[in-house]
């Protein structure tokens, strides 16, 4: 399977506690999206690498969330000290950067509950 | 932030039924995506648009991008149970990378 993966599925975790969750891309991919998406509505954007440059920060990204793609291949999110807010479906796509090549793919996203 | 204006938001329908559901912006679009997304799953990519009056197909899907670039339709025939599900539109531009998402349409197949 060739597809975007993520890892974790899903995540339960205490209120307080760090998490940190995986993106593979598609590997011809040089753009790596991360998104939020809560029940009801459409995926928000987090944030944007193209290669191992993040170039671009949502204001929905406060200072408890990072995300690094060191190689320019697979990312990571981290959230530190989980609040019952955060609790989310944590999508995670990629696309090239060429034409029509900038169709994001999506993976299956890792699903959070905060306790 | 931005949305684009989806709907309906949600459909219930007969087995056989056509479906058409569609998405409407203020701005002007150089590319329209159609997602579908079931439960616990990320957005699946069903159709793609990049040229203003492109009418495409898969299966038994059909998608058109509006001539003004500011709408875009979807249209299901002869909808079966595996239909079911939430469908988004999300538009994009050249100059940005970032999609603006419509809120979907929930499809309901009634028994």
């Amino acid at each position: 399977d060739t597809g975007v993966s993520q890892d974790p599925r899903h995540k339960i975790t205490k209120r307080g506690q760090n998490v940190t969750f995986r993106c593979d891309p598609i590997s011809e991919h040089n753009r790596l999206y991360w998104y939020r998406q809560t029940l009801g509505q459409g995926p928000e954007f987090l944030t944007y690498f193209q290669n191992e440059a993040q170039l671009e920060k949502s204001r929905l990204l406060s200072d408890r969330f990072s995300a690094e793609r060191p190689k320019g291949s697979f990312s990571t999110l981290e959230i530190q000290r989980t609040e019952q807010g955060d609790s989310a479906m944590y999508l995670c796509a990629s696309s090239s950067s060429v034409g029509i090549l900038r169709t994001q793919y999506f993976g299956p996203g890792t699903r959070l509950l905060v306790l | 932030g931005q949305q684009l204006n989806q709907s309906p938001q949600s459909m219930f329908i007969q087995e056989g039924e056509d479906v058409s559901m569609n998405c409407t912006s203020s701005s002007i679009f150089n590319t329209w995506l159609w997602y579908k997304q079931d439960p616990g799953e990320g957005p699946v990519l069903l159709i793609a648009l990049y040229k203003a009056g492109e009418l495409t197909s898969n299966g038994r899907l059909t998608a058109q991008f509006g001539i003004t670039r500011k709408d875009s339709f979807l249209n299901i025939s002869a909808s079966i149970p595996s239909d079911v599900g939430i469908y988004f539109c999300a538009g994009g531009t050249d100059s940005n990378y970032q999609l603006i998402w419509g809120a979907g349409t929930k499809l309901i197949i009634k028994p």
